[in-house]
């Protein structure tokens, strides 16, 4: 089946940008999404990306999509203690009505 | 908040007992979503329903049952706890091309 892959885990200091990257294999791949989990809380969606976008920006976060190399990127600028969670990519290939997430790269950040 | 609200939010039971845990939408979104979360499994749908009275299985499914009599309201029964159903349950509606999720169901099994 379809997979998508992420790294476990992302050490950065606050102030410092951090990048998660997520690679997948589903070329009919259609929209990709990224999600953010904080302990004991359900996933709350943080952005998305249709898969003929480049690149897209809302305030501190930037979502480039390399869909020839399959690699989705989330970059935190200015990250904060706050932004210390689970991060989530997903997608969905046009047609299906269930996406396929990653496991979750935790994010912890350092003051 | 896309208006979801799970309940119970906690609940242990002991092994062998029915679970009902229920999922209200007040988005009236036809798509409705069952997950568990567990450590190194990450997200697994278990049920999910495309209509009232219209439901499909996911990859984790067994062991698990589904009513969606209303559109607002989706359920997922474990008919008979097991110890391996101990878990973190999360309903998602999807909207236009995404999912939310609700807030998730702690579930204990002794």
């Amino acid at each position: 089946g379809e997979d998508v892959e992420q790294s476990l885990f992302l050490s950065v200091r606050e102030g410092d940008s951090s990048v998660i990257n997520c690679t997948y294999t589903d070329s009919s791949s259609t929209y990709l999404y990224w999600y953010k989990q904080e302990p004991g809380a359900g996933l709350q969606l943080l952005t998305y990306i249709f898969s003929n976008m480049d690149m897209k920006q809302d305030q501190r976060l930037t979502v480039l999509l390399n869909k020839k190399d399959k690699h989705l990127s989330l970059r935190i600028a200015d990250t904060q203690t706050g932004d210390s969670a689970i991060y989530f990519c997903a997608e969905l290939s046009g047609g299906s009505y269930i996406p396929t997430f990653g496991r979750g790269t935790s994010l912890i950040v350092h003051p | 908040d896309a208006g979801i609200t799970q309940s119970p939010r906690h609940k242990v039971t002991e092994t062998g007992t029915p679970v009902t845990l229920r999922c209200h939408q007040t988005e009236n979104h036809r798509y409705m979503y069952w997950y568990r979360q567990d450590p190194g499994h990450g997200l697994r749908l278990i049920h999910y329903s495309y209509g009232v009275k219209d439901t499909d299985k996911g990859e984790v499914s067994d062991g698990y049952s589904v009513s969606r009599s209303k559109t607002e309201d989706f359920l997922l029964t474990l008919e008979s706890a097991t110890s391996s159903q101990t878990s973190v349950y999360f309903c998602a509606i999807r909207g236009r091309y995404e999912q939310y999720f609700g807030p998730g169901t702690r579930l204990t099994v002794t």
